[in-house]
């Protein structure tokens, strides 16, 4: 089964502080994502990632910023936390071969005070 | 992305069928249909996705209707653990360039599986 992992459930952070949010997957999947999920507005995404190195953004990229130094890894980061980046913040990954489902990990819970 | 349509929520009685309809008449020939669900504070999980077949595997059924505007996702036999947001999401999969991957997640509907 693929395995997306996520570095934390849930993280709490003050405003202004420089966040990370980690992501691990074990199928060798190419393409990796990050989402972010608010009540109301569904999913959106932030930004994705097709190769190592390699980034796009996604709907909303504003206030973030991602790093892909290793096939397996995908961090976020946002540089200085604000209370509006309050979110679940889920990853995912898919293969370039077949029909590209995504596999979503457990989703991180951050809170910006 | 084509847009898709759902009803915001249903009820279904365990054991019986789910019925969850999709409208996507907006669709274009290189489109697939996605389905996927959210049980509560969980990532979303895959279920099935078909470009103009019906399709079936373990979880669910997915019918596609001839002009492929909607299609159903047919859960058999609900059970308590079906209870999700289910997602309907129409996308190609092969776009050209870095954006086939991309999935718009609308609102979904809300099953609700009653004992």
């Amino acid at each position: 089964d693929v395995k997306v992992t996520q570095s934390s459930r849930y993280l709490v952070k003050r405003t202004g502080e420089k966040v990370f949010l980690e992501c691990v997957q074990d199928m060798d999947h190419e393409n990796m994502f990050w989402y972010r999920q608010d009540p109301g507005l569904g999913l959106r995404l932030i930004y994705f990632s097709y190769d190592v190195k390699m980034k796009e953004k996604g709907d909303i990229p504003e206030g973030y910023s991602v790093s892909r130094e290793k096939k397996e890894r995908f961090s976020l980061i946002l540089e200085s936390a604000s209370t509006n980046q309050t979110s679940m913040y889920l990853c995912a990954s898919s293969g370039t071969g077949g029909s590209y489902e995504q596999y979503f990990g457990p989703g991180t819970r951050l809170t910006v005070t | 992305d084509a847009k898709t349509t759902q009803p915001t929520s249903m009820d279904c009685a365990e054991g019986r069928a789910a019925n969850l309809p999709c409208n996507h008449s907006t669709i274009s020939g290189n489109e697939y249909v996605y389905w996927y669900r959210q049980i509560h504070s969980q990532g979303p999980q895959y279920i099935i996705h078909g470009l103009k077949n019906n399709e079936t595997n373990e979880m669910a059924s997915l019918i596609i209707t001839e002009d492929r505007k909607s299609s159903t996702l047919i859960l058999p036999h609900a059970t308590l653990r079906d209870t999700a947001v289910y997602y309907c999401i129409v996308r190609q999969i092969n776009a050209g360039g870095t954006s086939y991957g991309k999935l718009t997640f609308g609102q979904g509907t809300i099953l609700t599986v009653h004992p």
